[in-house]
């Protein structure tokens, strides 16, 4: 089955620097990735998503990439603040099933 | 935005007692799931329900397990009997479609400490 892999565990930014936030994935038939945030002791929200019709999109100070080929995608938060600080989760689905796989988790730092 | 709704918030149980964690979704949504969520940050997925009936389930969705959602109440997952290895934070999602095509919505999760 699908295995998503997060890069970093942790990543620490200073506030108004980017952060970028790494994942991988097995399936080739893949073709839907969401991202959620999970700010501490609360639950999960979804954030933005990307399919694999298109290779990048932008929802305000978040961007997504898809790299279909090398089977990765980033979610890049730019001019972070402070309330970015959170856990990060990629995911990604197909239309074969109805599950959503989700990474490890990426544990973001904003320092003020 | 829309809410589910997660009954109760923290449940403490002895081993081998039986608990029911309950989830009042998305009031227009067809797709129900529960994940297990261990050590704060791994999401795993446990099982997801449609018009009745369970689609997929994963490997920890052991025979003690079941889950169901009789008309208009509650999408309950029920753990009969409980073991250590249960105590996580448990979330409900649902979905007005596919998790292929549709966002899921959470849960803030039941805290599950199984002694």
């Amino acid at each position: 089955g699908e295995k998503v892999e997060q890069h970093e565990s942790t990543l620490s930014v200073r506030e108004g620097d980017s952060a970028v936030i790494n994942c991988t994935y097995t399936d080739t038939a893949s073709s839907y990735f969401p991202w959620y945030k999970q700010e501490a002791g609360k639950s999960l929200h979804f954030v933005i998503d990307i399919r694999s019709n298109v290779d990048r999109k932008q929802s305000q100070r978040l961007i997504v990439l898809l790299d279909k080929k090398a089977k990765r995608f980033s979610l890049h938060i730019t001019a972070t603040q402070p309330e970015d600080s959170a856990i990060y989760f990629c995911a990604a689905s197909h239309n074969s099933n109805n599950r959503i796989f989700f990474g490890d988790g990426t544990q973001l730092v904003v320092k003020p | 935005g829309p809410k589910v709704l997660q009954i109760p918030s923290h449940q403490i149980i002895d081993m081998g007692q039986m608990v029911t964690l309950n989830c009042d979704p998305v009031s227009n949504h067809l797709y129900f799931y529960w994940y297990k969520q261990i050590l704060g940050q791994q999401m795993e997925f446990l099982v997801n329900f449609y018009n009745g009936k369970v689609m997929e389930k994963s490997k920890l969705f052991k025979d003690q397990f079941s889950v169901e959602r009789p008309d208009g109440s509650y999408f309950t997952l029920k753990i009969q009997p409980t073991a250590l290895e249960d105590s996580a934070v448990y979330f409900c999602a649902s979905s007005s479609g596919l998790a292929s095509q549709n966002t899921l919505y959470f849960g803030a999760g039941t805290r599950l400490s199984v002694l």
